[in-house]
């Protein structure tokens, strides 16, 4: 059964520097991995996807690694904001088996402090 | 597309009583899910469907819980009774297959 498992769990930093979110799985046999953002109160917002042929994706501050084989992902977010403050969940889907349910992590709480 | 639309955003009721949540998906995605979220317990995965057929329902916690999915942008989840312990935010998710997920906002259920 896959297992997917995010540090830290908190993170508070100041405003300006540049962070790293982890997250690990157990069962390297991905389809891809998705990460999210959730502000509180609000449903999850995909931020970016990685298939599991690509190695990391990017989008404006947001860069997100997949190295399959050690099964981790990291998500590095430049020059953080307050407006960066939120939950930060990764998502992996299995590569086989008929099951495309996606298996969440518990997310990393960031908060960035003026 | 609007996203994935659910309804209602709150819900406050009393024990015992059903309640309904419902959802409507992308248009042209053909995966569902259905999410509990709790404190306890993160993003718990209680149903999908694909194209409008249920595939695993394992994670429905109990009898009480239900869904339908009557046609490809229309899905319900019921709770019959309700009880305390139901109290979450329920998400609806939708893919087009094994693509990036999109989810609703969430209706946050409260059971006094």
């Amino acid at each position: 059964k896959q297992e997917v498992t995010q540090i830290p769990a908190a993170l508070s930093v100041p405003e300006g520097e540049n962070l790293v979110l982890n997250c690990s799985f157990t069962d390297s046999a991905i389809y891809n991995l998705q990460w999210f953002r959730q502000d509180p109160g609000k449903g999850l917002t995909s931020l970016l996807l990685i298939q599991s042929s690509q190695r990391e994706q990017t989008s404006g501050r947001l860069n997100a690694s997949l190295d399959k084989s050690s099964g981790r992902s990291t998500l590095y977010i430049a020059a953080s904001q307050p407006g960066d403050s939120a939950t930060y969940l990764c998502a992996v889907r299995p590569a086989s088996g008929g099951s495309y349910i996606p298996t969440f992590g518990r997310g990393t709480s960031l908060i960035v402090h003026p | 597309d609007a996203g994935v639309i659910q309804s209602p955003r709150h819900e406050v009721t009393e024990m015992g009583q059903e309640v309904t949540l419902r959802c409507k998906p992308i248009s042209g995605h053909d995966y569902l899910f259905w999410y509990r979220q709790t404190m306890m317990r993160g993003l718990e995965l209680l149903i999908y469907f694909n194209n409008n057929v249920p595939i695993d329902d394992s994670g429905m916690p109990e009898d009480r819980f239900s869904a339908k999915m009557p046609n490809a942008s229309f899905s319900t989840l019921k709770i019959q009774p309700s009880e305390p312990r139901d109290s979450a935010v329920y998400f609806c998710a939708s893919s087009l297959s094994r693509s990036e997920a999109f989810f609703g906002q969430g209706t946050r259920l409260t059971v006094v």
